[in-house]
């Protein structure tokens, strides 16, 4: 089974710039998942999808950052304009209720914002 | 969102047992206990989950106190290869689904 496909795996940028990652999950998992790790600390959520909808983005800072997923299976994040605190790595991850809600996350997309 | 607390790091040596602690004085009496670890330049992966009563997988065992505020992970006999951090998360279950991580226990395995 394919795990979850993240890309770019790697960006830098400079500050002002814009840039998207993209997310395909783990085929037939509803729930979709988008992290923020800044070097040192834990994974934070950014939002959360179930199918094509959204059922979490508290923690998303929705001035310069926005997330779609469209037909409930790839997603998109995008951040514009970038900060230089946006440097981190982005996590996608997936799960279903069949696999006892375990989520399974990508390698990560590493921003370096300049 | 219930937390955990974990320390920052502990060491072990190679071929020995770890116990690796985490206290959530507020979970309710739903909320899954999970962990998860992430190895060097990778996203975390799933290592074992409880709700009451103690679990065994392939990779490790999970205590959980009689009162659910404290568990424990164990690894039965550290390698280098289980040098990580370990992530102690609290699962709701209330509709969402939510997984919210801490700092997490960098755990560091002497040869």
């Amino acid at each position: 089974e394919a795990g979850v496909a993240q890309s770019p795996r790697y960006k830098i940028i400079e500050k002002r710039q814009s840039v998207a990652f993209w997310c395909n999950p783990i085929s037939g998992h509803a729930t979709l998942y988008w992290y923020q790790q800044i070097l040192g600390q834990g994974p934070k959520l950014l939002i959360q999808f179930q199918n094509n909808g959204v059922v979490d983005d508290s923690q998303l800072p929705k001035d310069r950052f926005s997330a779609e997923r469209l037909k409930g299976v790839d997603s998109t994040l995008k951040i514009q304009p970038a900060k230089l605190e946006d440097s981190a790595v982005y996590l996608c991850a997936s799960s279903h209720y069949r696999a006892g809600n375990t989520i399974y996350f990508g390698e990560g997309s590493w921003l370096t914002v300049v | 969102d219930a937390k955990t607390t974990q320390p920052n790091s502990m060491e072990s040596n190679e071929e020995e047992p770890v116990h690796l602690p985490c206290n959530h004085s507020t979970i309710s009496g739903t909320d899954y206990i999970h962990w998860y670890r992430q190895l060097p330049s990778q996203g975390p992966e799933y290592v074992i989950h409880g709700l009451t009563s103690n679990v065994n997988n392939r990779m490790a065992s999970l205590a959980i106190a009689e009162d659910r505020k404290s568990s424990t992970l164990i690894l039965h006999r550290a390698t280098l290869r289980d040098a990580a951090v370990y992530y102690c998360i609290l699962r709701t279950t209330s509709g969402t689904y939510k997984y919210i991580f801490g700092t997490g226990t960098r755990l560091k395995v002497l040869a």
